[in-house]
């Protein structure tokens, strides 16, 4: 069945490294997701990565996508304030019309 | 640089009654989309559309629920006789509806709908 699974909650200090993981379970994800949400606002896309891909580097982000355990993860170099939000792993699947399969989010805090 | 809107921001209603969600996509967007999250639970996908029609639609999306693009602009999601369960947050979303590569959706900021 389709499942997408993240833990909830993240702490980290100011300038250290973020890394939030996020397993799936269906073998026929297309393209994998993360979103940022801050309070009151949308879903914000950061990055993704498609499924042949096992890295992807967009300036602090990293995305790692290990497809043999199904697993992904999200890396934010240099952690600042303004990163602290809900971090969402999602998926689309091959034949799924684009319908978007979400985590539950995980909540990072980032404190001085 | 365009977004997507929704109305209201919070919506408070009493158990049986009707709602209407509102969206406002981004304009020149062909697919539009509804999600929700429960408190504390996964953004679940509803529903897409796409040429006037329902192209996908999720098992939580039963007779209770309809979604209609009543004019060029709006994208509506009705609730005909809400559930305490309803209770959640309900995000818009839209693409542009390219092929061959990943559409990307862009999402309002929800509504907290609140069934009583």
């Amino acid at each position: 069945g389709e499942d997408v699974e993240q833990s909830l909650f993240l702490s980290v200090r100011e300038g250290d490294s973020s890394v939030i993981n996020c397993t799936y379970t269906d073998s026929s994800s297309t393209y994998l997701y993360w979103y940022k949400q801050e309070p009151g606002a949308g879903l914000q896309l950061l990055t993704y990565i498609f499924s042949n891909m096992d890295m992807k580097q967009d300036q602090r982000l990293t995305v790692l996508l290990n497809k043999k355990d199904k697993h992904l993860s999200l890396r934010i170099a240099d952690t600042q304030t303004g990163d602290s939000a809900i971090y969402f792993c999602a998926e689309t699947l091959s034949g799924g019309y684009n319908k978007l399969i979400f985590g539950a989010g995980t909540r990072l805090a980032v404190h001085p | 640089e365009p977004e997507v809107t929704q109305t209201p921001s919070h919506q408070v209603t009493q158990m049986g009654q009707e709602v209407i969600l509102r969206c406002v996509p981004i304009s020149n967007h062909l697919y539009f989309y509804w999600y929700r999250q429960i408190l504390g639970q996964k953004v679940e996908f509803l529903v897409s559309f796409y040429n006037n029609e329902i192209s996908e639609k999720s098992e939580i999306f039963d007779d209770q629920f309809s979604v209609e693009r009543p004019d060029g602009s709006n994208f509506t999601l009705k609730i005909r006789s809400t559930k305490l369960e309803d209770s959640a947050m309900y995000f818009c979303a839209s693409s542009e509806g390219e092929t061959g590569d990943r559409d990307e959706q862009f999402f309002g900021p929800g509504t907290r709908l609140t069934v009583l």
